[in-house]
């Protein structure tokens, strides 16, 4: 079981929003460390798409967006398009365990 | 531009030591402060957190790995090393080796591309 908690899928058609969760902790969300979000394609290395709750990496569309509140995260896709099907995983650290903690990871379809 | 490349044996036999150097290019692996880090996903499942090397040779594990793990540095090599020892089917897995963009208690901006590692007689 991870220590952060995701749905196993979600789904959307194009063009809708689609949010992802991420429930944790007041070891993790909860203590006010930054949470990060991955989009995995199979075969590559994962990319950082959210960092420090709702910042962008240049070059991240704004089509991503995240928020926090508490011991939960969310990460939004708005406009979803056919290449954003891929994996997505949240991440923090845990002041409990001592280190960084992932959620098991979501699979987004685009129907 | 950074880039990360592991390397190692893609075959290690069970209750033997897994070993992988992740070379980092583009970048000194020694600019102060440095915070680096090793994550696997086996077949199928998530991604797992392995470790963390930092500041002056510092180190953090995964509490469920902490007893097998050695994460260490060469800095003459601009290189970091991942072994686990006593390795059984269960570690087979894509390993992974990233730089934090921050702390520790950030998250990973720069991802090797991964090496897959089985563990099989």
């Amino acid at each position: 079981q991870s220590v952060l908690t995701q749905p196993p899928s979600v789904s959307g058609a194009p063009g809708q929003r689609v949010t992802i969760s991420c429930t944790g902790s007041r070891s993790n969300i909860g203590a006010d460390y930054g949470l990060q979000w991955y989009q995995h394609l199979p075969g590559t290395a994962p990319k950082l798409l959210i960092y420090g709750d709702k910042y962008r990496p240049s070059g991240v569309p704004e089509r991503f967006s995240g928020s926090k509140s508490g011991t939960s995260a969310s990460l939004a896709i708005t406009g979803l398009q056919a290449e954003d099907e891929a994996d997505y995983y949240c991440q923090s650290y845990d002041n409990s365990l001592v280190g960084s903690v992932f959620g098991g990871g979501t699979k987004l379809t685009v129907l | 531009q950074l880039q990360l490349q592991e390397s190692g044996p893609g075959l290690v036999k069970p209750s033997e030591t897994l070993s992988l150097t992740c070379t980092v290019s583009g970048g000194s692996i020694s600019s102060s402060p440095y915070y680096w880090g090793w994550i696997r996903q086996p077949p199928g499942k998530g991604l797992e957190w392995i470790g963390s090397i930092y500041d002056s040779g510092s180190t953090q594990y995964n509490p469920s790995l902490k007893s097998r793990v050695t994460i260490s540095i060469d800095t003459s090599k601009n290189q970091f090393s991942l072994k686990l020892n006593s390795v059984t089917a269960a570690d087979t897995a894509v390993y992974y080796c990233a730089k934090y963009y921050d702390s520790v208690k950030s998250g990973f901006d720069y991802w090797g591309q991964g090496t897959l590692v089985t563990v099989s007689s």
